[in-house]
């Protein structure tokens, strides 16, 4: 069974940083590529970031590009999601999501989120 | 700018027929992926590439394209459908992906 568990949300300052996990089993995640969705309270998904499986590949939508950065273990069977300068506009849930054949082609496991508040 | 454009809401009696779209240009030369979110869920693949449904996904969930629209049809509609429905797809020419706003299926 394929599991996303996705940790290390919380409350965060403005201009603070957090780090998300996405820990992965129940499939070969050396051979998956995997992405990070958010979802702010009461408004649709938007796509943030995707890695490719090696690692050599990472790609941000413009609104965290140059903010978070995005990387993977290969032995650890994780993603993780290093997200600095936040604002409040970050405030969301933020899904973890393994790409489905290759790298954007579709998400077809995704976790439960890890929720994410910026806030004084 | 790259854009998906879905409809805010729409409803259904429970058996008839439903059509959710997904416009925008990039659809031109993409497929989109369909998603359907029920409350305090993760979403759930629905549709990828031309019509491809994941297992365990019923049949009565269908793709289409016209032009620089693409629509999921769920024909018999069962009260559990009551969800909010997500299209995602490429920008053209960068590896970039984008949502559309979301549909919520409302069932009467």
């Amino acid at each position: 069974e394929v599991q996303l568990l996705e940790s290390g949300g919380g409350l965060v300052q403005p201009g603070g940083s957090l780090r998300l996990s996405c820990a992965a089993s129940g499939f070969d995640f050396r051979a998956s590529a995997m992405s990070w969705v958010r979802q702010a309270p009461g408004k649709g998904l938007e796509w943030v970031s995707g890695i490719s499986v090696t690692g050599g590949g990472t790609y941000y939508a413009p609104s965290v590009e140059g903010r978070f950065t995005i990387s993977r273990d290969n032995v650890l069977n994780t993603v993780y999601l290093q997200m600095d300068s936040l604002g409040v506009e970050d405030t969301a849930l933020y899904y973890c999501a393994k790409d489905g054949y290759n790298l954007g082609d579709f998400f077809d496991f995704w976790g439960q989120g890890a929720l994410v508040t910026v806030s004084s | 700018s790259s854009e998906l454009t879905q409809d805010p809401a729409v409803s259904v009696a429970l058996g008839q027929t439903v059509k959710i779209t997904c416009q925008g240009d990039d659809l031109r030369g993409s497929y989109a992926t369909w998603y359907q979110q029920r409350p305090g869920q993760a979403p759930v693949l629905l549709l990828h590439g031309y019509n491809n449904r994941p297992s365990g996904i019923p049949d009565r969930f269908s793709g289409s394209y016209l032009g620089n629209t693409a629509s999921l049809t769920i024909t018999g509609v069962q009260a559990e459908d009551e969800a909010d429905y997500y299209c995602n797809s490429r920008v053209t020419g960068v590896y970039r992906l984008m949502f559309g706003g979301g549909t919520r299926l409302t069932v009467l």
